[in-house]
């Protein structure tokens, strides 16, 4: 158990949809990012949140967001879902913006859109 | 925009030999580090390095930096099935509190008796 939760690890959903995946970032860490993992595009950086603000994003589509909590979890909403959004959700926690010890990844969640 | 390229995509070895990985990256990075993941499984660090000329082993894994060449190695000495996995290069870009993880293609290591 790295000590990053995310839920759910599986989500089957139709085309047009909207779902939301949520993480638990390991305890103390301040950083949260979103990462998508494809067969063809492979891991994408999405964006980081840092102590509840937006800090750095990358190749976020408009139909995605997402936020972090006072708490420090962070939710990623997928909205009109299409096929190509099929992938492997990862989330990452960091103790700070510069993470000399690396950046600890969850189990992730699996997406399947039909 | 920051690219990462590794090669070999594909690496099909025997039990007992060495071989090594190699990660180029296209702009200047505050820190370089690689991954290991199991098929359908998460991401497990296996190394952080800071520096130019860092060097890390663990077990048959040892990776080097050299930050003047944007190069990075990850040599594999005699190799054992149990090191078959994907292994990812990644590096970061931080400004302040901000950081970007770029991750490389991803080399497939497979070992076979």
């Amino acid at each position: 158990d790295s000590g990053v939760t995310q839920t759910p690890k599986h989500l089957i959903t139709a085309t047009g949809q909207r779902v939301t995946l949520r993480c638990s970032p390991r305890s103390g860490d301040l950083s949260v990012y979103w990462y998508q993992q494809s067969l063809d595009q492979g891991l994408q950086f999405l964006i980081q949140y840092y102590n509840g603000e937006e800090r750095a994003k990358g190749n976020i589509l408009e139909r995605f967001s997402a936020q972090q909590f006072p708490d420090l979890h962070s939710e990623l909403n997928l909205s009109s879902l299409e096929l190509g959004d099929s992938a492997l959700y990862f989330c990452a926690s960091s103790g700070s913006g510069s993470p000399n010890y690396g950046y600890t990844f969850g189990s992730g969640t699996r997406l399947t859109v039909v | 925009e920051l690219k990462v390229e590794q090669n070999p995509l594909f690496l099909s070895m025997q039990e007992g030999k060495n071989y090594t990985i190699y990660c180029n990256y296209s702009t200047t990075s505050d820190r370089l580090y690689w991954y290991r993941q199991d098929p359908g499984k998460s991401l497990e660090s296996l190394f952080v390095l800071l520096s130019n000329g860092a060097v890390k082993q663990e077990g048959r894994l040892m990776a080097s930096l050299d930050t003047k060449a944007r190069l990075s190695t990850l040599h594999i000495t005699a190799a054992v099935h149990d090191l078959s996995a994907t292994y990812f290069c990644a590096v970061t870009t931080i400004t302040g509190t901000a950081s970007k993880l770029t991750f490389g293609t991803g080399t497939r290591l497979q070992v076979t008796l």
